[in-house]
């Protein structure tokens, strides 16, 4: 089992471009998330997912779409980059509300200049 | 609305010396309690967890936390650290309830770095 995966590793883009980041994972797990971390900010939730066909806001969700039309991928969106969303984005999941644990993806690093 | 303080930014160790990692959270409800680990360019691994029970948990490589209810604290120790163990710690809370959705509210992370 791949586990949660990310594409892509890496990604510079320039202001104003768009692109989309991929979230898969095969344990069949019903929630995922997108975070971003920042130096000396943690980590911090852009949005989610309680199951395939739904999408809510996070703490962060400003300039980010997301979608969910299968259940074992979820999709993170920038439409019109900007140098603020230059960070590094984990995926994870979660299998059910009882089981707490999250487990992440390797990450995208994304520089936008 | 759940908070998470890591009172260290960067905790400089010498190999085989001990090490403490402070976590506080502030929340109104009840929460489980978290320590995520960040090797060097690498995603996030669970280290350890508090959902209930004893107060005091154990990972499989020598760290252990003790969630203090009065103090909402939940530190992490190690008795000998390692250069292995250099990373960057997050301490993470998710608030009691179904409603939460399982979202994590992490610390701002410590550095910890090993030195031989």
């Amino acid at each position: 089992n791949a586990g949660v995966t990310q594409t892509p590793k890496f990604r510079v883009l320039k202001t104003g471009q768009s692109m989309t980041l991929l979230c898969a994972q095969d344990m069949n797990h019903e929630y995922m998330y997108w975070y971003r971390q920042d130096p000396g900010m943690g980590l911090r939730l852009i949005h989610y997912s309680v199951g395939e066909g739904t999408t809510a806001k996070g703490e962060v969700p400003d300039g980010y779409n997301v979608s969910r039309l299968k259940k074992q991928n979820f999709l993170l969106g920038l439409e019109s980059a900007a140098p603020s969303q230059t960070s590094v984005y984990f995926c994870a999941t979660k299998p059910t509300v009882v089981n707490n644990e999250q487990f992440f993806g390797p990450g995208t690093r994304l520089t936008v200049l | 609305a759940q908070s998470v303080t890591q009172l260290d930014s960067q905790v400089p160790v010498f190999e085989e010396a001990p090490v403490e990692l402070r976590c506080n959270y502030s929340s109104s409800v009840s929460v489980y309690l978290f320590w995520y680990v960040q090797y060097p360019n690498q995603g996030l691994q669970l280290l350890l967890k508090y959902l209930s029970g004893s107060t005091l948990v154990e990972s499989i490589n020598g760290f252990e936390a003790e969630f203090n209810k009065s103090q909402t604290s939940f530190h992490l120790r190690k008795p000998s650290v390692h250069i292995s163990d250099t990373a960057e710690y997050f301490c993470a809370v998710i608030p009691f309830g179904g409603t939460s959705y399982g979202k994590l509210t992490f610390g701002q992370g410590t550095i910890l770095t090993v030195h031989p």
